[in-house]
């Protein structure tokens, strides 16, 4: 089946860097969702982008879609070391079905 | 807020066994999923309901059944349980009026199978 990938796998900055995560996918979508997951939680929900929008923005959240490279990014500025966790981006291809990248660990040191 | 709750945050069960994994969501959502999620693989789709009594395959239903007999709840059922199954096996929920919506997971239920 179809799969985002997520770029890149592992990601350590320092808190109040922005930390830009991409995913990449291979057919036509109807949205794209980014969803946080902190260790041994499930996933958190934090922004969806329909394939007819370009950029969407949620507090320290920015997220862009470029659905002619099939890419997607998302932006997390100023970070915190509360945001270290795994990232994902799903991909909504029919009903609600979702299918999910592998990830982006991502750790914020303070 | 939407609570998606499983069971049991760990399992530890023999091959060989039936297992039972329990969710139940208080948002009055059609939807409800069961994936599995392993090092490396992020999380794959099992099995899919979209009404009470509905099911659909995901892309890993080998080994696994499920049962939604309230709209509220939504079994995952080991048949004979082996050891690839070890996994962290997550539920989640969403409404069901069409595309764009976003999904609520619970905190899930980390499964060793011996």
């Amino acid at each position: 089946s179809q799969q985002g990938e997520e770029d890149p796998q592992a990601l350590s900055i320092q808190e109040g860097e922005n930390a830009t995560m991409n995913c990449s996918y291979k057919t036509s979508i109807n949205n794209l969702q980014w969803y946080r997951q902190n260790s041994g939680r499930g996933l958190v929900h934090l922004i969806l982008i329909r394939s007819n929008e370009r950029e969407k923005h949620s507090g320290r959240l920015r997220v862009t879609l470029d659905t002619s490279k099939k890419s997607s990014s998302l932006l997390i500025t100023a970070s915190r070391a509360a945001d270290t966790a795994s990232y994902f981006c799903a991909t909504e291809h029919r009903g609600n079905m979702l299918t999910f990248g592998g990830g982006t660990r991502l750790m914020v040191k303070p | 807020d939407v609570k998606v709750t499983q069971s049991s945050r760990y399992l530890v069960k023999r091959t060989g066994e039936k297992v039972f994994l329990e969710c139940v969501q208080d948002m009055d959502h059609e939807n409800m999923f069961w994936y599995r999620q392993d090092p490396g693989l992020g999380l794959r789709l099992i099995y899919f309901s979209y009404d009470v009594k509905m099911k659909e395959k995901g892309d890993i239903p080998e080994g696994y059944s499920v049962s939604r007999e309230k709209k509220e709840r939504f079994s995952l059922i080991l048949e004979s349980a082996s050891t690839n199954q070890t996994s962290m096996y997550l539920c989640a929920s969403s409404f069901g009026g069409g595309a764009n919506q976003p999904q609520h997971f619970g905190d899930g239920t980390r499964l060793s199978i011996l």
